[in-house]
Order: structure tokens, then C-alpha cells, then sequence
């Protein structure tokens, strides 16, 4: 089946640093990626849709600012939290939709966990 | 707007045990419906889907049925065993949303040997 990875798995950095997370699909075209936030024992929560080409859709609440969306590729997708602060800490997901068939399945990656000191 | 509502957890069970996962939702339109479950540290994998009604998706001896009528889409299995202890996230996607997906709370199943 389809594969999503992302970049890196884990990450812990101090406040006021700026992380960059690597949503890659790796044996098909997304012209469509999500990124979800999922906090502990919660359900995920869609952050914004990244369209290749294009500036990224965010969902009511997200600061764009804060989280920047680069779509440069059609196999690559990538999240900045800049300024990180402990409670940007989370477990953040990425998703992404094959170019080539109909239908709404989504393939999800394997997640990356920030902890913000 | 769509909304998923899963049956609250958590689900504790014996091996071999029947389960049953309710999961009933809201749309405007005509939505696909998941089923996805995450293990510990780890994404969610897709278990199964159903793109129109009385679609039965099924995968790894999970099963459910896409119920318009009733607009449910139930997750069940016949026999658990203890590696399917995990968190269940019912969910639903649609085109005319721009395909995003709107996800359920989650229920946390636990198999005991």
C-alpha cells in the first residue's frame, strides 16, 4: 500500500527555536497533504490542508504564522513550528491523498513527537 | 457541519471475546467512512473503509457495514486477540469538504489474555 513517512520521528528542542518536520510520500504524487495535532488521549486535530503549489489552508484557530506550511513538491510537504514553546508540545501527524485515484483515503505517517523545553 | 461520534472508552475485553465499536455520524453529503486504528507511539494505520451504503468494508477479521439509514458504520470482530489492543478512530471524508477528514474521539481497546 501507500507510504507516508515523516521526519524525524522525535524531536526535543528548547523554547525560541524553530523545528521543521518532513512529511514525504514515498511511492505516490500528493498534490493534497493534511497535518493533524494530537494531543495525549485525545482525537487528532486537523491543523491545516497543504496543496502543492499553492499557500496552505488553515483551520479556524491555527496561526499560520506559527506553523509554516511548505508544499514545494508533489511527494513533499513540511511544517515549521517557529518560536516553539512548551505548549506547541504534541504529537503531530501528517496525511496524504494519491494524485492518481478517486476517493478520500488518506495515508497517514508514522507521526513526530515534539517536546519543547 | 460533519461530525463523528464514537462509542466512549475504554474497552477492556478477554481474548476471543466479540467487540463491538459504535460509531454513528453527521454529513451534509455522501461521505466515505473509515475505520483507523494507532498503536502506542505510533500513526494510525488504515483497518478498513466503505465508500457508499451497505458497502462492507473489512480487513484482519474486522468488519463493518456503511448504514445510511442509521447513519452508522459499527466496527466489529468475531474473536480479539491481545495485539489488537489499540486506539480505534472512526472517521469520515468527503469531496465537497475538500476531502478532509473529520475523526471520532477514539476508543481505547484493551485485550487481556
Amino acid at each position: 500500500g501507500a507510504v507516508v513517512s515523516q521526519h524525524p520521528s522525535r524531536v526535543i528542542c528548547k523554547s525560541g527555536t524553530s523545528v521543521k518536520i518532513e512529511c514525504r510520500s514515498l511511492d505516490f504524487q500528493a498534490t493534497t497533504m493534511f497535518w493533524y495535532r494530537q494531543f495525549p488521549k485525545q482525537s487528532l486535530m486537523l491543523m491545516a490542508t497543504s496543496n502543492e503549489g499553492s499557500k496552505a489552508t488553515y483551520e479556524q484557530g491555527v496561526e499560520k504564522d506559527k506553523f509554516l506550511i511548505n508544499h514545494a513538491s508533489l511527494t513533499l510537504s513540511t511544517l515549521t513550528v517557529t518560536s516553539a514553546h512548551p505548549e506547541d508540545s504534541s504529537f503531530y501527524i501528517c496525511s496524504a491523498r494519491d494524485s492518481w485515484t478517486t476517493g478520500e483515503t488518506q495515508y497517514f505517517g508514522p507521526g513526530t513527537r515534539l517536546l519543547v523545553l | 457541519g460533519n461530525s463523528v461520534t464514537q462509542m466512549e472508552g475504554p474497552v477492556t475485553l478477554s481474548e476471543e471475546a466479540f467487540l463491538t465499536i459504535n460509531c454513528t455520524y453527521t454529513a451534509t453529503g455522501y461521505p466515505s467512512l473509515f475505520w483507523y486504528v494507532q498503536y502506542p507511539g505510533e500513526g494510525l494505520q488504515l483497518l478498513l473503509k466503505a465508500t457508499k451504503a451497505d458497502d462492507k468494508g473489512s480487513n484482519k477479521g474486522f468488519e463493518a457495514t456503511y448504514r445510511k439509514e442509521t447513519t452508522s458504520f459499527h466496527l466489529e470482530k468475531g474473536s480479539v486477540q491481545v495485539s489488537d489492543s489499540a486506539v480505534y478512530f472512526c472517521a469520515l471524508s468527503d469531496l465537497p469538504n475538500a476531502g478532509k477528514s473529520t475523526f471520532g474521539d477514539g476508543t481505547t481497546l484493551t485485550v487481556k489474555p
